[in-house]
């Protein structure tokens, strides 16, 4: 019953892989994200799409797509991997509302590049 | 220079202290705010909004200064279980979210 899961958990690879990060969220929300927490503990976001349609593309390498099957799930696909990869990529998503703008956050996937 | 700016501590404090956290953002078209908690290793979860009139949630008590572009965070008898790091989130406008790097709570015995 977890509201945004994430798979996988851990992720350890080596440079120059291709590697897929999955995110589902059963809350019903329309828009979902991803989001890159650095060793400085620095979170920032990458990407938003909001029912199946990118709205948010901050400036991220075209090594990392984002593909949206449908408004329940989110995936990360990571080209060529760098040793600077090496991070927490958490997924969220929320439901704007008039009053509120909470973004629920999945459990995270820790990525190590080797 | 950033645009959500906070001290990252640790603010080491014993039980039952009070202990202020503050914030500061760049971009004056800044809509809503926010206190995320994120503890050791896990996501981070909103702790609370923040809103101009203050707003105030058991322990916790949020402050916003659109003049000064400045928020807090107050704890009240502080319990173990707030050692945490507490991140200030503005939003900018198109469901964008700008995190600040977190202030580290440190409670002890």
């Amino acid at each position: 019953d977890t509201a945004v899961s994430q798979t996988p958990k851990y992720l350890v690879t080596q440079m120059g892989n291709d590697k897929s990060i999955k995110c589902e969220q059963n809350l019903g929300h329309d828009t979902m994200y991803w989001y890159k927490q650095d060793s400085k503990k620095f979170l920032k976001i990458m990407f938003s799409y909001n029912n199946k349609e990118l709205i948010i593309n901050e400036t991220v390498p075209n090594r990392f797509s984002p593909k949206s099957p449908d408004k329940a799930h989110l995936n990360l696909h990571i080209n060529s991997l760098e040793l600077g990869d090496s991070a927490v990529y958490f997924c969220a998503s929320s439901q704007p509302g008039l009053t509120t703008y909470e973004q629920y956050f999945g459990p995270g996937t820790r990525l190590t590049v080797t | 220079r950033k645009e959500v700016e906070q001290d990252p501590g640790p603010f080491n404090v014993p039980e039952g202290a009070t202990v202020a956290f503050n914030c500061t953002y760049s971009n004056s078209a800044s809509q809503s705010f926010f206190w995320y908690r994120q503890d050791c290793r896990k996501e981070p979860k909103l702790l609370m909004s923040v809103y101009s009139s203050g707003n105030e949630d058991g322990r916790f008590t949020a402050q916003l200064n659109r003049a000064s572009q400045y928020i807090s965070l107050l704890i009240r008898d502080s319990k173990l279980s707030d050692s945490a790091t507490y991140l200030c989130v503005v939003n900018r406008g198109f469901q964008k979210l700008v995190f600040g790097t977190g202030t580290r709570l440190l409670v002890s015995p």
